[in-house]
């Protein structure tokens, strides 16, 4: 009963290449995030979304960018992937009408050499 | 900016103890704190929250506890398992997008 869907579990791309994480909810959620997660810093919120079309910066959304052309799915973009962008990579979803806590994807584990 | 801290790092704990975990939080208008478990290789799952309005919630062997005055919280996990090895996050909202996440701690529930 998979509810975040992350189209790959582990990527591996060369720096300068440009990257896509593509995210897809059933839920019918409003609101989604990305966030990346590193060893002891837990998770930083790079963008999230609260519409379609509509996005907002987080706290680390240098060398990222996201789309949100359709509701259920959440895309973030690496223009230019660099060596310090290799990290997990989580989309969350969460409803729009009640603070009820985030579900996440399964994670997307990016490396770039 | 706001952050919240979270202790310890790393726990470790025979199987049937008891395990704590604690977090602060920085920012006053803070209204809901959700607690997610993420097992190895697995996705964080919330496992329990409470809000502002309440001083201590319980599911089970899981309980939270909140203090607004002080601005902590905890996570209490009693009758440990093997099962409850993993990597919990604390987090801190004001509602709407503001949610911050602690560090996260390992707890390691050795048998």
């Amino acid at each position: 009963d998979v509810k975040v869907t992350q189209s790959s579990r582990y990527l591996v791309k060369r720096t300068g290449e440009k990257v896509f994480l593509e995210c897809v909810q059933d839920m019918d959620h409003e609101n989604m995030f990305w966030y990346r997660q590193d060893p002891g810093l837990g998770l930083r919120l790079i963008y999230f979304s609260y519409d379609v079309k509509m996005k907002e910066k987080g706290d680390i959304p240098e060398g990222y960018s996201v789309s949100r052309e359709k509701k259920e799915r959440f895309s973030l973009i690496l223009e230019s992937a660099s060596t310090n962008q290799t990290s997990m990579y989580l989309c969350a979803s969460s409803p729009s009408d009640r603070e009820d806590g985030y579900t996440f994807g399964s994670g997307t584990r990016l490396t770039v050499v | 900016g706001e952050n919240v801290e979270q202790h310890p790092s790393t726990l470790s704990v025979q199987e049937g103890d008891s395990a704590v975990i604690k977090c602060t939080y920085s920012d006053s208008a803070s209204n809901y704190f959700p607690w997610y478990k993420q097992e190895l290789g697995k996705r964080p799952q919330l496992i329990i929250d409470i809000r502002s309005n309440v001083g201590e919630k319980k599911d089970q062997r899981i309980a939270v506890t909140l203090n607004k005055t002080a601005k902590h919280f905890s996570l209490h996990i009693t009758e440990t398992q093997p099962e409850d090895s993993a990597v919990y996050f604390c987090a801190a909202s004001t509602g709407g997008f503001k949610t911050i996440f602690g560090a996260g701690t390992r707890l390691f529930v050795k048998a």
